[in-house]
Protein backbone atom coordinates (compact mmCIF):
# COMPACT_ATOMS: atom_id res chain seq x y z
CA UNK A 1 0.00 0.00 0.00
CA UNK A 2 1.54 3.43 -1.26
CA UNK A 3 0.93 6.00 1.12
CA UNK A 4 3.34 8.19 -0.52
CA UNK A 5 2.37 8.15 -4.31
CA UNK A 6 4.19 9.87 -7.32
CA UNK A 7 2.03 8.55 -9.83
CA UNK A 8 4.70 10.42 -13.10
CA UNK A 9 7.59 8.02 -13.68
CA UNK A 10 9.51 10.79 -15.72
CA UNK A 11 8.86 14.44 -16.93
CA UNK A 12 10.79 16.07 -19.93
CA UNK A 13 11.24 20.33 -19.91
CA UNK A 14 12.25 22.64 -21.60
CA UNK A 15 15.58 24.75 -20.23
CA UNK A 16 14.04 27.79 -18.93
CA UNK A 17 10.29 27.07 -18.25
CA UNK A 18 8.63 25.88 -15.02
CA UNK A 19 8.70 22.19 -13.72
CA UNK A 20 6.17 20.97 -11.74
CA UNK A 21 6.18 17.65 -10.00
CA UNK A 22 3.32 16.51 -8.48
CA UNK A 23 2.86 14.13 -5.31
CA UNK A 24 0.03 12.65 -3.42
CA UNK A 25 -0.51 11.11 -0.18
CA UNK A 26 -3.04 8.99 1.68
CA UNK A 27 -2.22 9.19 5.75
CA UNK A 28 -3.77 12.01 7.29
CA UNK A 29 -1.42 11.87 9.59
CA UNK A 30 1.23 12.73 8.06
CA UNK A 31 2.49 16.80 9.04
CA UNK A 32 5.56 17.16 7.59
CA UNK A 33 6.74 16.49 3.87
CA UNK A 34 10.03 16.47 2.01
CA UNK A 35 11.40 16.86 -1.55
CA UNK A 36 15.04 15.11 -2.12
CA UNK A 37 17.14 14.96 -5.33
CA UNK A 38 19.21 12.03 -6.73
CA UNK A 39 21.85 12.15 -8.85
CA UNK A 40 22.84 8.80 -10.48
CA UNK A 41 25.06 6.82 -8.49
CA UNK A 42 25.21 8.70 -5.68
CA UNK A 43 22.16 8.88 -2.60
CA UNK A 44 19.03 11.56 -1.80
CA UNK A 45 20.12 15.08 -0.74
CA UNK A 46 17.50 16.93 0.89
CA UNK A 47 15.95 19.90 -1.41
CA UNK A 48 13.37 21.63 0.55
CA UNK A 49 10.36 20.61 2.94
CA UNK A 50 7.12 22.56 4.08
CA UNK A 51 5.46 21.54 7.62
CA UNK A 52 1.20 21.17 7.44
CA UNK A 53 0.88 24.32 9.29
CA UNK A 54 1.97 25.93 5.99
CA UNK A 55 0.65 25.81 2.44
CA UNK A 56 4.03 27.37 0.56
CA UNK A 57 7.50 27.15 1.25
CA UNK A 58 10.22 28.58 -1.07
CA UNK A 59 13.69 28.19 -1.61
CA UNK A 60 15.48 30.06 -4.43
CA UNK A 61 14.39 28.21 -7.67
CA UNK A 62 12.38 25.83 -5.63
CA UNK A 63 8.81 26.06 -4.04
CA UNK A 64 7.10 23.70 -2.79
CA UNK A 65 2.82 23.72 -2.64
CA UNK A 66 1.01 22.20 -0.06
CA UNK A 67 -3.03 21.25 -0.54
CA UNK A 68 -4.19 19.15 2.90
CA UNK A 69 -7.67 18.95 1.50
CA UNK A 70 -6.67 16.93 -1.47
CA UNK A 71 -3.42 15.42 0.02
CA UNK A 72 -1.45 16.72 -2.84
CA UNK A 73 1.36 18.82 -2.91
CA UNK A 74 4.24 19.58 -5.98
CA UNK A 75 7.58 21.22 -6.11
CA UNK A 76 8.18 24.19 -8.68
CA UNK A 77 11.18 24.91 -10.09
CA UNK A 78 11.61 27.94 -12.18
CA UNK A 79 13.33 28.20 -14.16
CA UNK A 80 14.84 24.99 -15.09
CA UNK A 81 18.17 24.43 -15.20
CA UNK A 82 20.27 21.37 -17.03
CA UNK A 83 21.67 20.62 -13.08
CA UNK A 84 17.97 20.01 -11.78
CA UNK A 85 17.67 16.45 -14.45
CA UNK A 86 17.80 13.88 -11.76
CA UNK A 87 15.33 11.98 -9.90
CA UNK A 88 13.09 14.01 -6.90
CA UNK A 89 11.22 11.69 -4.34
CA UNK A 90 8.51 13.35 -2.64
CA UNK A 91 8.84 11.78 0.93
CA UNK A 92 6.24 12.28 3.85
CA UNK A 93 6.35 12.03 7.63
CA UNK A 94 3.92 11.90 10.96
CA UNK A 95 4.44 13.33 14.83
CA UNK A 96 6.36 10.79 17.10
CA UNK A 97 9.45 9.54 18.15
CA UNK A 98 9.23 5.99 15.73
CA UNK A 99 7.65 7.41 13.03
CA UNK A 100 9.37 7.48 10.34
CA UNK A 101 9.98 8.94 6.39
CA UNK A 102 8.03 7.29 3.93
CA UNK A 103 9.27 8.26 0.40
CA UNK A 104 7.75 8.24 -2.99
CA UNK A 105 8.80 5.63 -6.07
CA UNK A 106 10.36 9.28 -7.81
CA UNK A 107 9.77 11.30 -10.84
CA UNK A 108 12.72 11.15 -13.25
CA UNK A 109 13.00 14.65 -14.73
CA UNK A 110 14.83 15.35 -17.57
CA UNK A 111 15.84 19.16 -18.47
CA UNK A 112 15.80 19.24 -22.77
CA UNK A 113 18.58 22.05 -24.10
CA UNK B 1 35.20 15.43 3.32
CA UNK B 2 32.36 13.02 2.99
CA UNK B 3 29.48 13.38 5.42
CA UNK B 4 27.81 9.59 4.97
CA UNK B 5 30.13 7.10 3.57
CA UNK B 6 29.85 3.49 3.23
CA UNK B 7 31.62 0.45 1.95
CA UNK B 8 31.85 -0.88 -0.03
CA UNK B 9 30.47 0.98 -3.07
CA UNK B 10 29.78 -2.31 -5.12
CA UNK B 11 29.58 -5.86 -3.82
CA UNK B 12 28.92 -9.03 -5.94
CA UNK B 13 28.67 -12.04 -4.09
CA UNK B 14 27.19 -15.80 -4.12
CA UNK B 15 23.96 -16.81 -2.61
CA UNK B 16 24.12 -18.26 0.78
CA UNK B 17 27.19 -16.08 1.62
CA UNK B 18 27.34 -13.73 4.76
CA UNK B 19 28.34 -10.41 3.95
CA UNK B 20 28.64 -6.50 6.04
CA UNK B 21 28.05 -3.21 4.41
CA UNK B 22 30.03 -0.25 6.20
CA UNK B 23 28.31 2.97 7.39
CA UNK B 24 30.26 6.26 8.96
CA UNK B 25 28.75 9.65 9.42
CA UNK B 26 31.03 12.75 10.60
CA UNK B 27 28.26 15.27 10.90
CA UNK B 28 27.58 14.47 14.87
CA UNK B 29 24.22 13.44 14.23
CA UNK B 30 22.67 10.76 16.79
CA UNK B 31 20.17 9.25 14.44
CA UNK B 32 21.24 6.42 11.37
CA UNK B 33 19.34 4.75 9.35
CA UNK B 34 19.49 1.57 6.74
CA UNK B 35 17.01 2.03 3.83
CA UNK B 36 16.79 -0.69 0.71
CA UNK B 37 16.02 0.89 -2.86
CA UNK B 38 15.15 -2.60 -4.60
CA UNK B 39 14.40 -3.29 -8.85
CA UNK B 40 10.86 -1.32 -8.53
CA UNK B 41 12.76 1.89 -6.65
CA UNK B 42 10.90 1.76 -3.78
CA UNK B 43 13.17 3.61 -1.26
CA UNK B 44 12.16 1.94 1.78
CA UNK B 45 13.18 2.06 5.74
CA UNK B 46 14.75 -0.68 7.04
CA UNK B 47 16.07 -0.38 10.48
CA UNK B 48 16.99 3.22 12.49
CA UNK B 49 19.15 3.87 15.58
CA UNK B 50 19.51 6.73 18.11
CA UNK B 51 22.24 7.10 20.17
CA UNK B 52 22.71 3.37 19.39
CA UNK B 53 19.42 2.14 20.28
CA UNK B 54 17.58 0.34 17.60
CA UNK B 55 14.31 2.45 17.29
CA UNK B 56 12.57 1.48 13.79
CA UNK B 57 12.94 -2.34 13.25
CA UNK B 58 10.80 -2.67 10.04
CA UNK B 59 9.57 -5.76 8.84
CA UNK B 60 13.05 -7.21 7.69
CA UNK B 61 14.14 -10.82 7.36
CA UNK B 62 16.10 -11.84 10.92
CA UNK B 63 18.80 -12.69 8.51
CA UNK B 64 19.56 -8.45 8.59
CA UNK B 65 21.25 -7.20 11.18
CA UNK B 66 22.52 -3.89 12.34
CA UNK B 67 25.15 -3.23 14.73
CA UNK B 68 26.07 0.42 16.27
CA UNK B 69 29.96 0.09 18.07
CA UNK B 70 28.93 3.71 18.44
CA UNK B 71 26.88 6.46 17.36
CA UNK B 72 28.72 7.69 14.37
CA UNK B 73 28.52 4.00 12.94
CA UNK B 74 25.96 1.94 11.72
CA UNK B 75 26.78 -1.40 10.03
CA UNK B 76 24.38 -3.90 8.58
CA UNK B 77 25.34 -7.17 8.36
CA UNK B 78 23.29 -10.06 6.23
CA UNK B 79 23.58 -13.59 6.36
CA UNK B 80 22.42 -16.10 3.64
CA UNK B 81 22.20 -14.21 1.07
CA UNK B 82 19.08 -14.75 -1.20
CA UNK B 83 18.46 -13.34 -4.54
CA UNK B 84 15.96 -11.06 -3.23
CA UNK B 85 18.57 -9.12 -1.48
CA UNK B 86 20.01 -7.68 -4.67
CA UNK B 87 19.14 -4.17 -4.14
CA UNK B 88 21.03 -0.69 -2.92
CA UNK B 89 21.60 -0.28 0.10
CA UNK B 90 21.17 3.12 1.66
CA UNK B 91 22.83 4.71 4.71
CA UNK B 92 21.30 8.10 6.16
CA UNK B 93 21.98 10.39 9.12
CA UNK B 94 20.08 13.18 11.36
CA UNK B 95 19.60 14.76 14.46
CA UNK B 96 16.28 14.74 15.67
CA UNK B 97 14.10 14.32 18.66
CA UNK B 98 10.97 13.66 16.48
CA UNK B 99 12.51 11.61 13.99
CA UNK B 100 10.92 12.72 10.83
CA UNK B 101 11.47 16.73 11.49
CA UNK B 102 14.90 16.59 10.02
CA UNK B 103 16.47 16.35 6.96
CA UNK B 104 18.30 12.97 6.40
CA UNK B 105 21.86 12.79 5.14
CA UNK B 106 22.34 9.80 2.61
CA UNK B 107 25.62 8.18 2.12
CA UNK B 108 25.93 7.08 -1.81
CA UNK B 109 24.84 3.81 -1.68
CA UNK B 110 26.12 0.40 -1.96
CA UNK B 111 24.69 -1.98 -5.16
CA UNK B 112 24.99 -5.68 -3.43
CA UNK B 113 24.36 -8.29 -6.01
CA UNK B 114 23.37 -11.80 -5.76
CA UNK B 115 24.45 -14.57 -8.07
Amino acid sequence: DQQVKQNSPSLSVQEGRISILNCDYTNSMFDYFLWYKKYPAEGPTFLISISSIKDKNEDGRFTVFLNKSAKHLSLHIVPSQPGDSAVYFCAASARGRDDKIIFGKGTRLHILP
Amino acid sequence: DTAVSQTPKYLVTQMGNDKSIKCEQNLGHDTMYWYKQDSKKFLKIMFSYNNKELIINETVPNRFSPKSPDKAHLNLHINSLELGDSAVYFCASSQAETLGYNEQFFGPGTRLTVL
